[in-house]
């Protein structure tokens, strides 16, 4: 059965420096997400991706985050400058026709911890 | 008032168990409505797709939407040890390139043998 793959599983950094948090897609999927869930909260959206370009993006998602899909199969989530409250589970997600029916695909999760 | 209230948990029930769990919204948008069972350590996964509101089933699981109330629920009836996961409602309202799903809090349902 196809699925979204993660890497890392887990990731520790240090304050300051930089993420990339790496992710791939189902492969004819065309509708890209980031999500993420700090321990005890609730999953949040960060980012939606289609034909190249964010198409909605939250309040969290600023100026230090980026996504990029440099191959035409990964799909990537920098955090430029990491802050401790950035640590949290990271959920990259796919979708072949968004959500008009339903369905996303969630990957396994890659944990950022921040120290 | 948060947009997605989802009740506390958690839940423990015998085998056999019918269980039902609850969401309520504020936002009158919403139009779509998902729940979606997360195992440990692993991504959620789709249980149930529901547009507007009205009953849908699929094999053990049941999930309706009240739009009136605002208010959507999962019943799972002849609850299985291997349904002992954490259950998250989500919801939409659009589909298009730039939706979104808000996630309820999730409820951690146990389910004894």
């Amino acid at each position: 059965e196809p699925e979204v793959t993660q890497t890392p599983s887990h990731q520790v950094t240090q304050m300051g420096q930089e993420v990339i948090l790496r992710c791939v897609p189902i492969s004819n999927h065309l509708y890209f997400y980031w999500y993420r869930q700090i321990l005890g909260q609730k999953v949040e959206f960060l980012v939606s991706f289609y034909n190249n370009e964010i198409s909605e993006k939250s309040e969290i998602f600023d100026d230090q985050f980026s996504v990029e899909r440099p191959d035409g199969s990964n799909f990537t989530l920098k955090i430029r400058s990491t802050k401790l409250e950035d640590s949290a589970m990271y959920f990259c997600a796919s979708s072949a026709f968004g959500l008009s029916a339903g369905e996303l695909f969630f990957g396994e999760g890659s944990r950022l911890t921040v120290l | 008032q948060k947009e997605v209230e989802q009740d506390p948990g958690p839940l423990s029930v015998p085998e056999g168990a019918i269980v039902s769990l609850n969401c309520t919204y504020s936002n009158s948008a919403f139009q779509y409505f998902m729940w979606y069972r997360q195992y440990s350590r692993k991504g959620p996964e789709l249980l149930m797709y529901t547009y507007s509101s009205g009953n849908k089933e699929d094999g053990r699981f049941t999930a309706q939407v009240d739009k009136s109330s605002k208010y959507i629920s999962l019943f799972i009836r002849d609850s299985q040890p291997s349904d002992s996961a954490t259950y998250l409602c989500a919801m939409s309202s659009h589909t298009g390139a730039n939706s979104k799903l808000t996630f309820g809090k999730g409820i951690t349902l146990s389910v004894r043998p």
